[in-house]
């Protein structure tokens, strides 16, 4: 079946534009994440959802950045007057959270890389 | 401040030798721990995750796990080229929830 996907592969912005990154889940994940990774470094978490509902963005840098996931399937992580310091790879990540023991395995997109000039 | 550290390496081995990765982790709340395999410019890959104390083996992976000691690590046996990559250790405190992830340590086999 169909993994991960994510949209766009790259983006480069100009300091201050607005940016929108896409994740689609695996279908029938109930949970989805996002994370930030610099380079040379492990994955930072940034927010996660249950369906729907986002139950932790304690993650997110600053209130530029914002997450959404309204019919609990594809989620858009939006970033407003994006700053270099931005210029990361986002990664998303969905798990299926049965109750069972693996089932909160997260399998990851092939990630955004952005680029603030 | 939960943290997971790892040594960044790069740790190189010959091919045909074990590969051992080492991870320590602070908050002893953490209850399950997973191996993930990132290739430069990729997405992490799940190795295998494990849960309790001991070792897992999978292929030729080997997980091992030590709550007291807040320990975990992953053996490569009979490493290969294509095993060159950066493995990342990650931990969960609570089911379903978002992992803490290490910086990763970079392996290089060398033929």
């Amino acid at each position: 079946g169909a993994g991960v996907s994510q949209s766009p592969r790259y983006k480069v912005a100009k300091r201050g534009q607005d940016v929108a990154l896409r994740c689609d889940p695996i279908s029938g994940h109930v949970s989805l994440f996002w994370y930030q990774q610099a380079l040379g470094q492990g994955p930072e978490f940034l927010t996660y959802f249950q369906n729907e509902a986002q139950l932790d963005k304690s993650g997110l840098p600053s209130d530029r950045f914002f997450a959404e996931r309204p019919e609990g399937s594809v989620s858009t992580l939006k970033i407003q007057r994006t700053q270099q310091e931005d210029s990361a790879v986002y990664l998303c990540a969905s798990s299926v959270v049965r109750g069972e023991v693996g089932t909160d395995t997260q399998y990851f997109g092939p990630g955004t890389r952005l680029t603030v000039l | 401040q939960k943290e997971v550290e790892q040594n960044s390496g790069p740790l190189s081995v010959p091919e045909g030798a074990i590969a051992s990765l080492n991870c320590t982790y602070s908050d002893r709340g953490s209850q399950s721990f997973f191996w993930y395999r990132q290739y430069s410019g990729k997405s992490p890959e799940l190795i295998m995750f494990i849960y309790s104390n001991g070792d897992k083996e999978d292929g030729r992976f080997t997980a091992q796990l030590n709550k007291a000691s807040q320990y975990v690590s992953l053996l490569i046996r009979d490493s290969q080229p294509s095993d060159s990559a950066t493995y990342l250790c990650a931990s969960v405190t609570n089911y379903g929830q978002n992992f803490v992830f290490g910086p990763g340590t970079r392996l290089s086999v060398l033929p």
